[in-house]
C-alpha cells in the first residue's frame, strides 16, 4: 500500500526564518515519483519539483531545496529566508506503478509566514 | 500552458439534488482524476478515469459517479447531494508516463445545505 506521511500540520515562522516541511512515504515498489505541491489560497495547486526513486541527489531552485532520503523513506522541503508569499498549504505526494500513476497525498501543511 | 478548467469555483445546492461538477483539460492527457479536500484529510481520490469511457474507484466513491464521453472531459456526479458532501473538489488531469506531474483545476468549493 501507498502512504505519504506529513506529520506536520501547521507551522509559523517570522519572515526570513528557514523552515522545514517534513514527508515520510511508504512503498514496496522499487519505482516511484515523489513530489511536492503548493497551495496557495486562491486554491489551485501548483506543482513544485517531482523526484524519481532512483535519483537520490538533492535539488536546490532559489530559495527552495529537497532532500531525498531511501534511507529514511524522507523527502524533506525547506525554504530559505522565508517569505510571506510562501504562506500556503503545501502537499507531498507520491506515485507509483502498481499504484496505477494516482497521486497519493499526504494531509499536508499549512504554513504561516509572519511578517 | 497546460490548462485544467473546473466549470465552477463556488457552487451551493440543496440535500438531495443532482449535481454536475465539469473538468476540462485541453492538453490530451490520457488521465484524469477528481478529488476530494477536507481539512485535516488531505487529498482523497473520488474516481479516475484512464480513457473515454474508463473509470475506476478511488477510496471513497460512495455517493459519486463520472463520465468520461471525451477525452478532454471529466465529470464528477454526485446524485442525491448529502451534507457530508460539502467540501473542495479538486480536478487534475495527467499524461499516462509516470515521470511527469499532474495539472490541477482551481477546484469547485461545494456546499450542500
Amino acid at each position: 500500500a501507498q502512504k505519504v506521511t506529513q506529520a506536520q500540520t501547521e507551522i509559523s515562522v517570522v519572515e526570513k526564518e528557514d523552515v522545514t516541511l517534513d514527508c515520510v512515504y511508504e512503498t514496496r515498489d522499487t519505482t516511484y515519483y515523489l513530489f511536492w505541491y503548493k497551495q496557495p489560497p486562491s486554491g489551485e495547486l501548483v506543482f513544485l519539483i517531482r523526484r524519481n526513486s532512483f535519483d537520490e541527489q538533492n535539488e536546490i531552485s532559489g530559495r527552495y531545496s529537497w532532500n531525498f532520503q531511501k534511507s529514511t523513506s524522507s523527502f524533506n522541503f525547506t525554504i530559505t529566508a522565508s517569505q510571506v508569499v510562501d504562506s500556503a498549504v503545501y502537499f507531498c505526494a507520491l506515485s507509483t506503478q502498481t499504484g496505477a500513476n494516482n497521486l497519493f497525498f499526504g494531509t499536508g501543511t499549512r504554513l504561516t509566514v509572519i511578517p | 500552458d497546460v490548462k485544467v478548467t473546473q466549470s465552477s469555483r463556488y457552487l451551493v445546492k440543496r440535500t438531495g439534488e443532482k449535481v454536475f461538477l465539469e473538468c476540462v483539460q485541453d492538453m490530451d492527457h490520457e488521465n484524469m482524476f477528481w478529488y476530494r479536500q477536507d481539512p485535516g484529510l488531505g487529498l482523497r481520490l473520488i474516481y479516475f478515469s484512464y480513457d473515454v469511457k474508463m473509470k475506476e474507484k478511488g477510496d471513497i466513491p460512495e455517493g459519486y459517479s463520472v463520465s468520461r464521453e471525451k477525452k478532454e472531459r471529466f465529470s464528477l456526479i454526485l446524485e442525491s447531494a448529502s451534507t457530508n458532501q460539502t467540501s473542495m473538489y479538486l480536478c487534475a488531469s495527467i499524461t499516462r508516463s509516470p515521470n511527469t506531474e499532474a495539472f490541477f483545476g482551481q477546484g469547485t468549493r461545494l456546499t450542500v445545505v
